[in-house]
Formats: C-alpha cells, sequence, structure tokens
C-alpha cells in the first residue's frame, strides 16, 4: 500500500520568515495530494490540495508544489504568522482508492514573535 | 449547518468494556472514515464506507467494528476495549462519488478515548 514519509516533524520559524514541509510518497499511482492543518486540540482542515496533473499551486500565502518523477511534494508557508502555528499533515490519494487517504505523521510548526 | 458531529467528546473506559461511538454528518456527503490520531503517528483509517451500505477495513482495523446506518451515519465499536486503543477519534466525510473521486474530507470534532 501507500507509505507518506514526512520531514521535518518540528518546525520553528521567525515571524515574517518562510516555512517548507516535505513529503514523500511510495505508490506511483497516487494522484492527489492535500494538506490538512491541525490547531492544538481542534479538528484537521483542509487547506490546499493538488492533482498529480498540476504541478504547483498557490493560494495567498500558501503553494504546493509536485515532483510526480521524484515522488514528493511540498508546502510552502511565507511570510509566517503566530496563527500559522499548528500541526500540518500531509496526505496522498491514489486512483480506485474512494477517496481513502494516507497521511503522513504530521510537522509541528512553531512561528515565534 | 453542523457538518460533521460527534459524541461522545470525553471517554474513559475500563479494559473489557464495549462502547460505540457516533458520528454523523449533514452535508449529504457520500462517503464516511473513522481515523485514530496519535502522537507522531498522524491519522490512521480504520474503517470507511464508500456509500451508503457498504463498509471497508483501512489500515488498523483490529478490535473495531462499523455501521453505516443510513446516509448521515457511520458508528465505531469497541467490543472489548484495550489500553492501545487509547488514542483521540475523528470522524470524516467528503462527497466522494467514485473510486478515482476525491474530494475534501470534513472532520468531526473528535472524541478522546481512554482505555484504563
Amino acid at each position: 500500500g501507500e507509505n507518506v514519509e514526512q520531514h521535518p516533524s518540528t518546525l520553528s520559524v521567525q515571524e515574517g520568515d518562510s516555512a517548507v514541509i516535505k513529503c514523500t510518497y511510495s505508490d506511483s499511482a497516487s494522484n492527489y495530494f492535500p494538506w490538512y492543518k491541525q490547531e492544538l486540540g481542534k479538528r484537521p482542515q483542509l487547506i490546499i490540495d493538488i492533482r498529480s496533473n498540476v504541478g504547483e499551486k498557490k493560494d495567498q500565502r500558501i503553494a504546493v508544489t509536485l515532483n510526480k518523477t521524484a515522488k514528493h511534494f511540498s508546502l510552502h508557508i511565507t511570510e509566517t504568522q503566530p496563527e500559522d502555528s499548528a500541526v500540518y499533515f500531509c496526505a496522498a490519494g491514489t486512483t480506485d482508492s474512494w477517496g481513502k487517504l494516507q497521511f503522513g505523521a504530521g510537522t509541528q510548526v512553531v512561528v515565534t514573535p | 449547518n453542523a457538518g460533521v458531529t460527534q459524541t461522545p467528546k470525553f471517554q474513559v473506559l475500563k479494559t473489557g468494556q464495549s462502547m460505540t461511538l457516533q458520528c454523523a454528518q449533514d452535508m449529504n456527503h457520500n462517503s464516511m472514515y473513522w481515523y485514530r490520531q496519535d502522537p507522531g503517528m498522524g491519522l490512521r483509517l480504520i474503517y470507511y464506507s464508500a456509500s451508503e451500505g457498504t463498509t471497508d477495513k483501512g489500515e488498523v482495523p483490529n478490535g473495531y467494528n462499523v455501521s453505516r446506518l443510513n446516509k448521515r451515519e457511520f458508528s465505531l465499536r469497541l467490543e472489548s476495549a484495550a489500553p492501545s486503543q487509547t488514542s483521540v477519534y475523528f470522524c470524516a466525510s467528503s462527497r466522494t462519488s467514485g473510486p478515482s473521486s476525491y474530494n475534501e474530507q470534513f472532520f468531526g470534532p473528535g472524541t478522546r478515548l481512554t482505555v484504563l
């Protein structure tokens, strides 16, 4: 089955700096790659997703890039703010999986003022 | 719309006890999922229901059973709780409508379960 590895497990950044989280996946049939943000004590919420026919997608300060050849995708957060502090999860979805996702272990992002 | 709701929010069980976690969604979604979240392990799929009337195992199904009661409700049952089942349980739903269809998963608020 699919295996998703996520790095780093923790990331501390100064407010205003950029943060990058990287994920690799094992199944070449994966074609959907969402990112979820989970604030402390809250439920995970989708922040951005990308499909395999697109190499990059941006939404304000957040961008995701996908390299299908290398089987890795990354989340980029620019101009970080204290409210960006949370756990971020990458995930991968495979063809014919009826919406099932394989999640990475998560990255704890701490933005310090 | 309430979105995805779960009950209870917290539960403490003794080893060997049974309980059912309830989940309901009011978004007319086809697919529903049960995850467990443990520190450093992300979200792991326990069971899912691609559509009303169907259920299937996920990554960690041992010790659990599910029921898709109708399109809105998807329950998770622990028949004989074990300390290893101490975790936070999340229910999710999406409007996924086919084998290769992907849509946003909406999560419930979670149930924090402790098994002593």
